[in-house]
């Protein structure tokens, strides 16, 4: 079975600070993880995703994340928020054979001017 | 190339209807996977059809069906709507069963009144 616990279901940082949302995952196989953003009346765009080769993966806008596998966590950083940042962001998990996505309750991020 | 389409995008209808919601994966994709959203219980997966076939169902009763055509399009029928069915529904195609990427459509959203 998998699970996905997303600490922290609204963050808020101001525009140029860091942004790092939590994502810790349980997975009785090796797992795929997935950051998933949903902007508002949107469906899921993929920021970035771990599939077992570097631990730390780097994504789209700017945003990275690294698989620390002692930790079970995969934590989704940026340097530098934007406005544009805004969002509600999804972890997911998956079996390496699975098709299904078991998604985290998702953290929705406020950027402050 | 054209993303994950879905149709309709808004649907109101009411307790006792039944809906029929339609998705065209990325061309040459030919997984595709059903998720539901809703506030209380979030993203949760409703079924993946390959080939034609079911192949993996979540933990939804038997009113949700879903049905893949030869040419990867695929349909979810709602029958004897309760209003507890008011929900984003969310389609996600891959190129092949088991591939990690799934790539997801704007969602159509359903309001059971």
């Amino acid at each position: 079975a998998q699970s996905v616990t997303q600490l922290g279901s609204h963050v808020s940082v101001s525009e140029g600070a860091l942004v790092l949302l939590r994502c810790n995952y349980s997975s009785s196989v090796p797992p795929y993880l997935f950051w998933y953003v949903q902007y508002p009346n949107q469906g899921l765009q993929l920021l970035l995703k771990y599939t077992s080769a570097a631990t730390l993966v780097k994504g789209i806008n700017g945003f990275e994340a690294e698989f620390k596998k002692s930790e079970t966590s995969f934590h989704l950083t940026k340097p530098s928020a934007h406005m544009r940042d805004a969002a509600e962001y999804f972890c997911a998990v998956s079996g390496r054979r699975a098709q299904k996505l078991v998604f985290g309750q998702g953290t929705r991020l406020t950027i402050n001017p | 190339k054209a993303g994950v389409t879905q149709t309709p995008r808004y649907l109101i209808k009411t307790r006792g209807q039944q809906v029929t919601l339609s998705c065209s994966p990325i061309s040459g994709h030919r997984s595709v996977s059903w998720y539901q959203q809703t506030p209380g219980q979030g993203l949760q997966f409703l079924f993946e059809y390959f080939s034609e076939t079911q192949r993996n169902k979540g933990n939804f009763p038997g009113r949700f069906s879903g049905r893949q055509f030869s040419n990867s399009r695929s349909e979810m029928n709602v029958s004897t709507l309760e209003l507890g069915d008011s929900a984003l529904y969310l389609c996600a195609s891959s190129l092949l069963e088991g591939q990690e990427t799934q790539y997801f459509g704007p969602g159509t959203r359903l309001l059971v009144l």
